[in-house]
């Protein structure tokens, strides 16, 4: 068990739709990395945060968005969603410069 | 820039062979190196990481990898596989900015009774 939360771990809604994925980093973490994990892109890095900073971007859609709260929970939203955002989605934690520990992931179907 | 390039996303070895998964990175500042392994349906499990200290550097699971600077290489070896090591291996680098990490393409370790 590394420490870190998500929920759901199943989610499954259809086009068009928006959703909300929930990270709770491990304690005393400030960092918060979001990825996406397909079959056909593999290890996608989306976003970071940093105590409730955004500190750098990856290959995030205009479509997604992310944000973390003063309890250094994060959230991801996912909107006007394709058939091609199936995937898992895993967050991670960190301290500043450390390891990054992942969450046990957010599967989306979306059908 | 930085960038990790894994060699082979597939590797087969027997029960009680040698695994030998490749790892080379580019880095334009001293690294940070990790491998990590993901089982079916888990997140990624770190296995070890190196920090420029000692150049051998072991983890969980009688995993090793060493770092070598004149091969810009990290491969990771366990001198006997068991049933348990089939998974996911992903390398991955690192640097003192922002702690972003730059993954491999990942190798999917299976192991033949």
């Amino acid at each position: 068990d590394s420490g870190v939360t998500q929920t759901p771990k199943h989610l499954i809604t259809a086009t068009g739709q928006r959703v909300t994925l929930r990270c709770s980093p491990r304690s005393g973490d400030l960092s918060v990395y979001w990825y996406q994990q397909s079959l056909d892109q593999g290890l996608q890095f989306l976003i970071q945060y940093y105590n409730g900073e955004e500190r750098a971007k990856g290959n995030i859609l205009e479509r997604f968005s992310a944000q973390q709260f003063p309890d250094l929970h994060s959230e991801l939203n996912l909107s006007s969603l394709e058939l091609g955002d199936s995937a898992l989605y895993f967050c991670a934690s960190s301290e500043q410069t450390d390891t990054q520990y992942f969450g046990p992931g957010t599967r989306l179907t979306v059908l | 820039a930085q960038s990790v390039t894994q060699l082979g996303s597939h590797v087969s070895v027997s029960e009680g062979a040698l695994v030998l998964l490749r790892c080379n990175y580019s880095s334009s500042v001293p690294p940070y190196l990790f491998w990590y392994v993901q089982y079916p349906n888990q997140g990624l499990q770190l296995l070890l990481k190196y920090t420029s200290a000692a150049t051998l550097v072991k983890g969980i699971n009688g995993f090793e990898a060493e770092f070598k600077k004149s091969e810009t290489s990290f491969h990771l070896t366990k001198p006997s596989a068991h049933m348990s090591d089939a998974a996911e291996y992903f390398c991955a680098v690192s640097t003192n900015v922002r702690n972003q990490f730059y993954f491999g393409t990942g190798t999917s370790l299976t192991v033949i009774p």
